[in-house]
């Protein structure tokens, strides 16, 4: 199946810095989505990019396909960013997270 | 906002005892999927639903568990016996199309097997 990386598995910042979470894929995809769960376990989805470049407010992705990667980009982060950061990636019948990248916002 | 709905939200069963969740997803999703999430780690495809039918249920332990949905909308994941090793979130999520899309989850269902 395919193997999903993220990283880094940690990631502590101060309010109003910006930051880039990377995911990388094992093998060619037609779906990858970017999740944010916060600290009741809730995932929220955030990006839908197989392809191409999104931006929704302070959050932007860029999905890489035929270099099998993807970035987030966090700008000017708040304490409510804080969570945990999901990649999931795959084909229509078969979804694999990566472990996540858990970052820490401090006010 | 529509949402993914689900129950319980917090179990707590013991070893050996039958455990049910329930998830209704976002009217007019076709695809349901379930998944498991252990603490620390990311979540893990247990079964997969296009309308009423499984598409995928190749991660799905089947001599414990069981998963259905009889008329293509809401689904029940359940667990018997229970076991230690089980103790983990179930997540329940859905999507419009026929398969793959966005996934929108319901909060989950926390179980903890003692």
């Amino acid at each position: 199946g395919i193997q999903v990386e993220q990283s880094p598995p940690d990631l502590i910042l101060q309010e109003g810095a910006n930051s880039t979470l990377r995911c990388n894929f094992s093998d060619s995809v037609n779906n990858l989505q970017w999740f944010h769960q916060n600290p009741w376990g809730q995932l929220i989805n955030l990006f839908y990019i197989p392809s191409g470049t999104k931006q929704n407010g302070r959050l932007s992705a860029t999905t890489v396909a035929t270099e099998r990667y993807s970035l987030l980009y966090i700008s000017s982060s708040q304490t409510t960013d804080s969570g945990v950061y999901f990649c999931a990636v795959g084909d229509n019948n078969d979804m694999r997270f990566g472990a996540g990248t858990r970052l820490t916002v401090k006010p | 906002e529509a949402e993914v709905a689900q129950s319980p939200r917090y179990k707590i069963t013991e070893k050996s005892q039958a455990v049910a969740f329930w998830c209704d997803p976002i009217s007019g999703h076709a695809t349901l999927y379930w998944y498991r999430q252990i603490l620390g780690q990311g979540p893990e495809l247990l079964v997969q639903f296009q309308d009423e039918s499984v598409v995928d249920d190749s991660q799905l332990p089947k001599d414990r568990f069981s998963a259905e949905r009889l008329k293509g909308v809401d689904s029940t994941l359940k667990i018997q016996p229970a076991e230690l090793g089980d103790s983990a979130m179930y997540l329940c999520a859905s999507s419009l199309g026929p398969a793959g899309g966005i996934q929108y989850f319901g909060a989950g269902t926390r179980l903890s097997v003692l």
